[in-house]
């Protein structure tokens, strides 16, 4: 595998479940990112991790809570979604945070809440 | 505050014909700026970046894009587009302070190309 991988790259699940997304990068950095893609909206930046410690939360609700055991994961773990919450879920790394590190993205996980 | 405006959020243009997308910013720092592009289904793909040195910058697939400070715009250019351009477009803005991975993205431009 090479660049970010992301699982699942399709999810469907109800308001009361819980699921997780995984995301992987192969590329040794040491920042990764969790974005939000909807429809006719500008992607939103969620969390920042900068060598494992959480650097941004961009006012992201208590719903979906982000880990990173390590540089190389990151996951989003999901609870009690509302439909408005279905979206692209794009996972993103760079060598370190801000500035001019340019960031390298995944393919993204399109969750769909019913 | 850094923000990003991209002028259009449809391009249609003729294959061969120039491509010319619209970005503006502002930032309250020197800039950091990058143009991605994002094919259906798929993540989003750097096509360039300024990072204050030259500031015509060259990019993957023939692009360009030129930052003038003056104007602050950095527009992304191709002289001539071929079919396979057909894409979402996303302008972006990452300030030289200290905002952790704070990377602000335009709300995309979508580029139409025509045989």
């Amino acid at each position: 595998e090479t660049g970010v991988t992301q699982t699942p790259r399709h999810l469907v699940m109800g308001m009361t479940n819980k699921k997780s997304l995984k995301c992987e990068q192969h590329l040794g950095h040491n920042a990764m990112y969790w974005y939000k893609q909807s429809a006719k909206k500008p992607l939103e930046l969620m969390f920042v991790y900068n060598f494992k410690e959480q650097t941004e939360n961009n006012s992201v609700p208590s719903r979906f809570s982000p880990e990173c055991p390590n540089s190389s994961h990151l996951f989003l773990h999901l609870h009690t979604l509302q439909p408005e919450d279905s979206a692209l879920y794009l996972c993103a790394s760079s060598h370190q945070a801000g500035g001019p590190n340019e960031q390298f993205f995944g393919p993204g996980t399109r969750l769909t809440v019913l | 505050a850094q923000s990003v405006t991209q002028l259009g959020s449809h391009v249609s243009v003729s294959e061969g014909a120039l491509v010319l997308l619209r970005c503006n910013y502002s930032s309250s720092v020197p800039p950091y700026l990058f143009w991605y592009v994002q094919y259906p289904n798929q993540g989003l793909q750097l096509l360039l970046k300024y990072t204050s040195a030259a500031t015509l910058v060259k990019g993957i697939n023939g692009f360009e894009a030129e930052f003038k400070k003056s104007e602050t715009s950095f527009h992304l250019t191709k002289p001539s587009a071929h079919m396979s351009d057909a894409a979402e477009y996303f302008c972006a803005v990452s300030d030289s302070g200290t905002s952790y991975g704070k990377l602000t993205f335009g709300q995309g431009t979508i580029l139409t190309v025509h045989p």
